[in-house]
């Protein structure tokens, strides 16, 4: 089945502690990207990638670090995550940049305390 | 950058009414508008899309119109159902391609 994964679902953590969610696509999408969902703010990218070693900044990419070592995996890092950071976060991907429609993964709903 | 604002924030509509959401943007060189559903608890999914060299689209009770003059592109939703219920959000790419910038969402509910 053609899919976006997204681990972890549900994660509650403290600041400062470092944590990775993992996005996964088995599309072989060239496009991939992140977006965090806030209410009254819609989504916001933080960071995207428009193919493997290519990454590039979003609206909102304070806080954040990207990788893209292999084409199917496209992990968010939060170094220090401070409670500002507390959102629903939605991973997405498109066969190419310009024009693809997006497929979203299922989302993370992070809370940092 | 892009800049793409969306109105309403929430519409309530009778069943079997029509629904408009309207959305401005701000880069004229922005050539791609798709619209997202998402359902409560669920993933965005795309509904419907234009792109600048037209004008309306349209798929079954979903259309799309752009106005790219005025900048401006709106989604109707004819014989609104139960299923229709969702939060909205429109969309335009920016950078040639490489970004896509949302609106703020439309949480519409279809009142039975």
């Amino acid at each position: 089945e053609a899919q976006v994964t997204q681990n972890p679902r549900y994660l509650i953590t403290v600041t400062g502690k470092k944590l990775t969610v993992t996005c996964s696509q088995n599309m072989n999408h060239e496009y991939m990207s992140w977006y965090r969902q806030d209410p009254g703010l819609g989504l916001r990218q933080i960071y995207y990638s428009m193919n493997v070693e290519v990454t590039d900044k979003g609206d909102v990419p304070e806080g954040y670090k990207v990788s893209r070592k292999e084409k199917r995996n496209f992990p968010l890092i939060l170094e220090s995550p401070s409670p500002n950071q507390t959102s629903l976060y939605f991973c997405a991907s498109s066969l190419r940049q310009g024009g693809n429609e997006q497929f979203f993964g299922p989302g993370t709903r992070l809370t940092v305390l | 950058g892009e800049n793409v604002e969306q109105h309403p924030s929430t519409l309530s509509v009778q069943e079997g009414d029509s629904a408009v959401i309207k959305c401005t943007y701000s880069d004229s060189a922005s050539n791609y508008f798709p619209w997202y559903k998402q359902e409560l608890g669920k993933r965005p999914q795309l509904i419907i899309d234009i792109r600048s060299n037209v004008g309306e689209k349209k798929d079954q009770r979903i259309a799309v119109t752009l106005n790219k003059t005025a900048k401006h592109f709106s989604l109707h939703i004819t014989e609104t159902q139960p299923e229709d219920s969702a939060v909205y959000f429109c969309a335009a790419d920016e950078s040639g391609g490489q970004k896509l910038v949302f609106g703020q969402g439309t949480r519409l509910t279809i009142n039975p």
